[in-house]
C-alpha cells in the first residue's frame, strides 16, 4: 500500500540559509501534519493542514511556514536556520481532521543544520 | 511541560513472554490515544488506538489498557518477538486541541531470542 513520502530524506544546510521539506500523503488523505523530533526528544507538532487550510498550528517559530497545495501535498519551509533546527521532522497524514482520525506517518527529513 | 509520560526509557523481555509498556498523562481532557511503534530511520508505526469510552482495546497479539482514573495507559504484547523490537511512543489528544497529538519519550523495547 502507498505510504507518506517525505523528500529529501536527508539535508545538510547552514546557519541562517533556508530549507524546504515536502510532504506527500497517502492517496486520498486530505490531513497533512508536521512534527520535529529533536535529538532524545518526543514529537513535537508543528502545524496541520485540513483541505488546503490551516486546521491546527503547534509550537511552529515564526521563522517557519507551511501550506497545502491543490493536491494535497505540503511544504514546510525554513528560513534562517539554526542550529537548534536539526532534528528530525516527520509529516502524517489522514482522511478526515477530527480526533480520532489516525494519523498514518513519513519516514521522515533529517535535518543537520551546521 | 511534558503533557504524556513514559517513565521507562527501556525494556527488555525474553521472546514467548508478555511485554508490557506504560504510559501516564496529566491532562484529563484527554479522550484519545494510540500507540505507535518506530524502527531506526523509519516514522512512526500506528499500531492501535483507544478511546476513552473503553477501557480495552484488542488487536492480535496487541492489547492496549485504559485506566482513566489513574491517567494511565499500556501496552501488551503477547507473545512477544523479537520484531518486536523498536522504540514505542503513546500519544494523546483531546476534543479541546483539535487534531494535535501529544506524545511521550518512547520506550525501547528489546526482545530476546
Amino acid at each position: 500500500a502507498a505510504g507518506v513520502i517525505q523528500s529529501p530524506r536527508h539535508l545538510i544546510k547552514e546557519k541562517r540559509e533556508t530549507a524546504t521539506l515536502k510532504c506527500y500523503p497517502i492517496p486520498r488523505h486530505d490531513t497533512v501534519y508536521w512534527y520535529q523530533q529533536g535529538p532524545g526528544q518526543d514529537p513535537q507538532f508543528l502545524i496541520s493542514f485540513y483541505e488546503k487550510m490551516q486546521s491546527d498550528k503547534g509550537s511552529i517559530p515564526d521563522r517557519f511556514s507551511a501550506q497545502q497545495f491543490s493536491d494535497y501535498h505540503s511544504e514546510l519551509n525554513m528560513s534562517s536556520l539554526e542550529l537548534g533546527d536539526s532534528a528530525l521532522y516527520f509529516c502524517a497524514s489522514s482522511f478526515g481532521a477530527g480526533v480520532g482520525d489516525t494519523q498514518y506517518f513519513g519516514p521522515g527529513t533529517r535535518l543537520t543544520v551546521l | 511541560d511534558q503533557q504524556v509520560k513514559q517513565n521507562s526509557p527501556s525494556l527488555s523481555v525474553q521472546e514467548g513472554r508478555i511485554s508490557i509498556l506504560n504510559c501516564d498523562y496529566t491532562n484529563s481532557m484527554f479522550d484519545y490515544f494510540l500507540w505507535y511503534k518506530k524502527y531506526p530511520a523509519e516514522g512512526p508505526t500506528f499500531l492501535i488506538s483507544i478511546s476513552s469510552i473503553k477501557d480495552k482495546n484488542e488487536d492480535g497479539r496487541f492489547t492496549v489498557f485504559l485506566n482513566k482514573s489513574a491517567k494511565h495507559l499500556s501496552l501488551h504484547i503477547v507473545p512477544s518477538q523479537p520484531g518486536d523490537s523498536a522504540v514505542y511512543f503513546c500519544a494523546a489528544s483531546a476534543l479541546d486541541t483539535g487534531n494535535q497529538f501529544y506524545f511521550g519519550t518512547g520506550t525501547s523495547l528489546t526482545v530476546i531470542p
